[in-house]
């Protein structure tokens, strides 16, 4: 079985608005983290943001904010005022287990993302 | 957060031949990761390279064909060997000072002809 599933390969969204990408997981460990990466066509992963699975609040950064929903197992992210400078592609990464045993991603497949004007 | 550096960007290289990559990390880090990513692909992990021991291989992947080093908390290298035109990929470093961090480099973009 998959442990992090991307339903969608690909959205658009138009520009200034809101856009959410799915995200569900599959573990078995009550410790585990969840991590949205950004990638755009030059390659480089940018780091968005972070949720811990004790984390009793959704994280947020900026225009990004991750919809925790645990019971769900899901754990989408949401770009508010979508800019053009949004489109890429777009990871979802776990990382199971306790943070001293290693800090491996294990990621989705992604979700290429495109901001129309 | 830490700044993750790689060498080469890019390169374009023979069947047979080897390629090694460096990664650079701008602060110690306890544990750093290469990974790859073909085309059009998520990303794999390769291993985790563990400073002052040997790496740790993920299934598929063996020593012999991605040797690493980690001779301390802020350097690593990877190794592509005897490279064939399936190696052609984008491999990347990562690390972190913490739990809530992950961060990559730029990525090396390999083209095996």
């Amino acid at each position: 079985a998959q442990k992090i599933t991307q339903t969608q390969p690909g959205m658009f969204v138009q520009e200034k608005e809101a856009v959410t990408l799915d995200c569900t997981y599959d573990t078995s460990d009550p410790s585990y983290g969840l991590f949205w990466y950004k990638q755009p066509s030059s390659g480089e992963m940018i780091f968005l943001i972070y949720q811990g699975s004790y984390d009793q609040q959704n994280a947020t950064e900026g225009r990004y904010s991750l919809n925790f929903q645990k019971a769900r197992k899901s754990a989408n992210l949401v770009i508010s005022a979508s800019q053009l400078g949004d489109s890429a592609m777009y990871f979802c990464a776990m990382r199971e287990g306790d943070p001293s045993s290693g800090d491996k991603l294990t990621f989705g497949t992604g979700t290429r993302l495109a901001v129309r004007p | 957060s830490a700044v993750i550096s790689q060498k080469p960007s890019r390169d374009i290289c023979q069947r047979g031949t080897s390629l090694t990559i460096q990664c650079q990390v701008d602060s110690q880090v306890t544990m750093m990761f290469w990974y790859r990513q073909q085309p059009g692909q998520s990303l794999t992990l390769i291993a985790t390279a563990n400073q002052g021991s040997e790496a740790t291989y993920e299934s598929g992947f063996v020593i012999d064909k991605f040797p690493i080093s980690r001779p301390n908390l802020t350097f690593s290298t990877l190794t592509v060997s005897n490279m064939s035109p399936e190696d052609s990929s984008i491999y990347l470093c990562s690390g972190g000072q913490g739990i809530y961090e992950q961060y990559f480099g730029p990525g090396t973009r390999l083209t095996v002809t």
